[in-house]
């Protein structure tokens, strides 16, 4: 049973470039949400995606700005990169809002990205 | 706001060291607390979650509680492989399905 699995590993970026990651949900499972984390912290919230909408979204500018596709795999966009980008970006899947156990999220190994 | 804060930030144990960490939360009107565990360089992965004060989970060498406050995890007679952060995350009634996370405790164990 594949897990929730994300791409690239490590990617290194300039200051103003932009980058997008991707992320396929565990099996089974058809809601994505992205973290951030930085160093020593816990991951925060960027936002959430079902049915190809936007959920949720935390306390980020809308330089980040994702998707999620028809077979419920998501991508992450930032625009002009800012240093303090710099961090692991994580993908969680759920299954269905309403169903049960689904407010476990299943968590990738995440997308490490550095902005110099 | 919802908030969580867990102590300590680290904690170094002897092998067989038996000890608990902290999670406490405000949250308005709590959907469920999180348990995860993350090594270094991965994802956190998922342990337990709890939704009602007086709720215990266990597995292995690790048992969860829960309080209307707060939550403990007890690693009991921990083993060098225990050696993680681990991140509790709350959810409440107006965050969706947003977690909110801790800052983490970091453990070592040694040998």
């Amino acid at each position: 049973d594949a897990g929730v699995t994300q791409s690239p590993t490590h990617l290194i970026k300039t200051r103003g470039q932009q980058v997008t990651l991707r992320c396929s949900p565990k099996s089974g499972h058809d809601t994505v949400s992205w973290y951030q984390q930085a160093l020593g912290q816990g991951p925060q919230f960027i936002f959430q995606y079902y049915e190809e909408e936007e959920r949720q979204r935390g306390n980020f500018p809308d330089r980040f700005s994702g998707h999620q596709f028809p077979n419920y795999s998501s991508e992450l966009n930032v625009n002009a990169l800012l240093l303090g980008d710099s961090a692991l970006y994580l993908c969680a899947s759920s299954i269905r809002p309403g169903t049960s156990g689904s407010y476990i999220q299943y968590f990738g190994a995440g997308t490490r990205l550095s902005v110099l | 706001e919802d908030q969580v804060t867990q102590s300590p930030e680290a904690l170094r144990l002897q092998e067989g060291e038996s000890s608990s960490l902290n999670c406490s939360y405000t949250v308005s009107g709590l959907r469920g607390l999180f348990w995860y565990r993350q090594d270094p360089g991965k994802g956190p992965e998922f342990l337990f979650t709890l939704y009602s004060a007086g709720e215990e989970k266990e597995k292995e060498r690790l048992k969860a509680t829960l309080t209307k406050k707060e939550s403990f995890l007890h690693i009991t007679a921990p083993k060098p492989e225990d050696s993680a952060t681990y991140l509790c995350a709350v959810r409440g009634v107006d965050s969706s399905y947003k977690l909110i996370f801790g800052s983490g405790t970091r453990l070592l164990v040694r040998p």
